[in-house]
Order: C-alpha cells, then structure tokens, then sequence
C-alpha cells in the first residue's frame, strides 16, 4: 500500500443526508485526488488538490465539494447526497513532479437509499 | 477532450494463451501513459508508465508498449492469478496532472 487510508470504508446513508468521506495519507505527498467508480464509466474524476487550501474541480464535481487543511488530510463532501451518488470513491496521492505516478487508496463503497 | 478507450471490454483466456489488450487515446499532448491492475472490492495497483512512443515495460508476465496513438498490453503464459481489470489511463502535458482513464478490460484466465 502507498500509505493510504480511507474511511469509512462501507456507508449506507439516505437521499438528502450529508456525508463525508475522508482521505489520509501518510507520504506528505503534494496532490490528492478523489474519483469515482461506477460500471460503464470508469474512474472519474471528482476533485483534486495540489496543496493546502489549494483546490479544483474535475470532471464530474456537481453535488461533491473539498476541502484540504492539512497535508495528510483530503475530505470529499457530499452536501446533500443523492442516489445518483452511490458509487464506489477512491482517493489517489501523487508526488510534486510532473513525472510521478498517482497510487489509489482501498476506496470507499457508499449506498444512497 | 482527452480520451481513452479500451479494448475488448472483457477477455477470457485459458491459462497458458497469450494475448494482447489494447489502449487507445486521444491527448494534445501526452505526458505520460499509466497502466493500472484492479482486482474485485481493491484501489487500482500501478503497473507501468510509458513516455514516449517505442519505449516498452516489462514485469513478470505483462509487457507493455506505446505508440503515438495506443498502448498494448500483452500477457504471456498467463496464469489464473492474473485475473483482473487492467486500466489504461493517460495524463496530458498541459493542465494539472490529472489522469484520463478508460473504461478497463476484465480478464479472466482459466485454469
């Protein structure tokens, strides 16, 4: 493993709920990233951030907002959730240099109901 | 806009039979080609990058290689252990790092 840690790791919530999925790591990596997975789609991406307090959006970042106060932490919020948002989430880390690889976290299943 | 597409969506091979996947892309300009192995209910486990068109990776039994266009993947003598979706992703020059991946391919290696 690259030293990451998503949690939870299972979450069954309610349409209109809010919830918070949360990413640590422990390599002091610059750029963290969320995506989703869902069958058809592949991984998508949902927000990244390349420091702290330094954020932006990714393809699908309707509904999902960010937030980064630490280095080690990066939290994908989902404000009201929906059940278009049950998915299976991955966080993924990266060095600073532009050559360097993302690796993925373990993921987190989240069911909307 | 970037894309990525890959080929065949599922393959099943008996243990033994060597094949190819494919990748496909469309960047304005590559930074670099990721190959990526996931097994059911697990995050993606890097395999390769590939920079520059020519260059090849091997490991164990995977080989990949690029050109301007597409990578490949190909599988020797595989084993049923190497049973998994393979993601190809790719990351372009301009922008922020971020990777672009296709949709996978399931492989199944019968024994």
């Amino acid at each position: 493993d690259a030293g990451i840690t998503q949690s939870p790791r299972h979450k069954v919530t309610e349409t209109g709920t809010p919830v918070t999925l949360r990413c640590h790591q422990t390599e002091n990596h610059r750029y963290m990233y969320w995506y989703r997975q869902d069958p058809g789609h592949g991984l998508r991406l949902i927000h990244y951030s390349y420091g702290v307090k330094d954020t932006d959006k990714g393809e699908v970042s309707d509904g999902y907002s960010v937030s980064r106060s630490k280095t080690e932490d990066f939290l994908l919020t989902l404000e009201s959730a929906t059940s278009s948002q049950t998915s299976v989430y991955f966080c993924a880390i990266k060095g600073g240099g532009a050559r360097e690889t993302q690796y993925f976290g373990p993921g987190t299943r989240l069911l909307v109901l | 806009e970037d894309q990525v597409t890959q080929s065949p969506e599922a393959l099943r091979l008996q243990e033994g039979e060597s094949s190819s996947l494919n990748c496909s892309y469309t960047v304005s300009g590559l930074r670099g080609l990721f190959w990526y192995r996931q097994d059911p209910g697990k995050g993606p486990e890097f395999l390769f990058t590939l920079y520059s068109a020519g260059e090849e990776k091997e490991k164990e039994r995977l080989k990949a290689t690029l050109t301007k266009k597409e990578s490949f993947l190909h599988i020797t003598a595989p084993k049923p252990e190497d049973s998994a979706t393979y993601l190809c992703a790719v990351q372009e020059v301009q922008g922020a790092q971020k990777l672009v991946f296709g949709q996978g391919t399931r492989l199944t290696i019968n024994p």
